[in-house]
């Protein structure tokens, strides 16, 4: 069984820093590209971020360029996000996905003060 | 960025009614276009990909087609449990989007 769990989500002040991780299972993670997708409160859909399955190729969203980080560990089938300089606008549920078809639960980011 | 419009907003039908969701891109994106379901509180459900191929699972009502900037969903005989949140997603260059939702509502 597939399963993506994700782990890291919290409150924080603005300007402040998490660390998002995606602990992978049930597929081969290093065949996959993966992304993290985003969802504030009664909104809808907005993809963030994604990583080549080797790692070498990345990705971002405009209004998160030089602010978040993905990355992946392929030894510990563990996908991550870096956020700094957090924003009240990055205040959403975060999912990590697995190609288009693998997605997890979702951890909540709540920026404020 | 490629964008992706939807239509209707928000639609509401009957159990057993033929529903078509529109989805339109800003430019061509040949047939490089997913559907998700979404439910309250849930992770999104892939349903098509490559515009047309139904993902393994899902239902033969809901079926997709189009290609270059013009794209529909069509669910041909509502089920109770299809009233949901459908977006559309295209992945055709690295700066992945979504369409802003279709919220199919109980008439």
């Amino acid at each position: 069984e597939v399963q993506l769990l994700e782990s890291g989500g919290g409150l924080v002040q603005p300007g402040g820093s998490l660390r998002l991780s995606c602990a992978a299972s049930g597929f081969t993670f290093s065949n996959y590209a993966m992304s993290w997708v985003r969802q504030a409160p009664g909104k809808g859909l907005e993809w963030v971020s994604d990583i080549s399955g080797s790692g070498g190729s990345t990705h971002y969203i405009d209004s998160v360029k030089g602010r978040f980080t993905i990355s992946r560990d392929n030894s510990k089938n563990t996908l991550y996000l870096q956020l700094n300089s957090l924003r009240v606008e990055d205040t959403a549920v975060y999912y990590c996905v697995g190609g288009q078809l693998y997605w997890g639960q979702g951890t909540l980011v709540t920026v404020s003060s | 960025a490629i964008q992706l419009t939807q239509s209707p907003s928000s639609l509401s039908a009957s159990v057993g009614d033929r529903v078509t969701i529109t989805c339109r891109a800003s430019q061509g994106i040949s047939s490089a276009l997913a559907w998700y379901q979404q439910k309250p509180g849930k992770a999104p459900k892939l349903l098509i990909y490559d515009a047309s191929t139904l993902e393994s699972g899902v239902p033969s009502r809901f079926s997709g087609s189009g290609s270059g900037t013009d794209f529909t969903l069509t669910i041909s005989s509502l089920q109770p449990e299809d009233f949901a949140t459908y977006y559309c997603q295209q992945f055709n260059n690295y700066l992945i989007t979504f369409g802003q939702g279709t919220r199919l509502e109980i008439k």
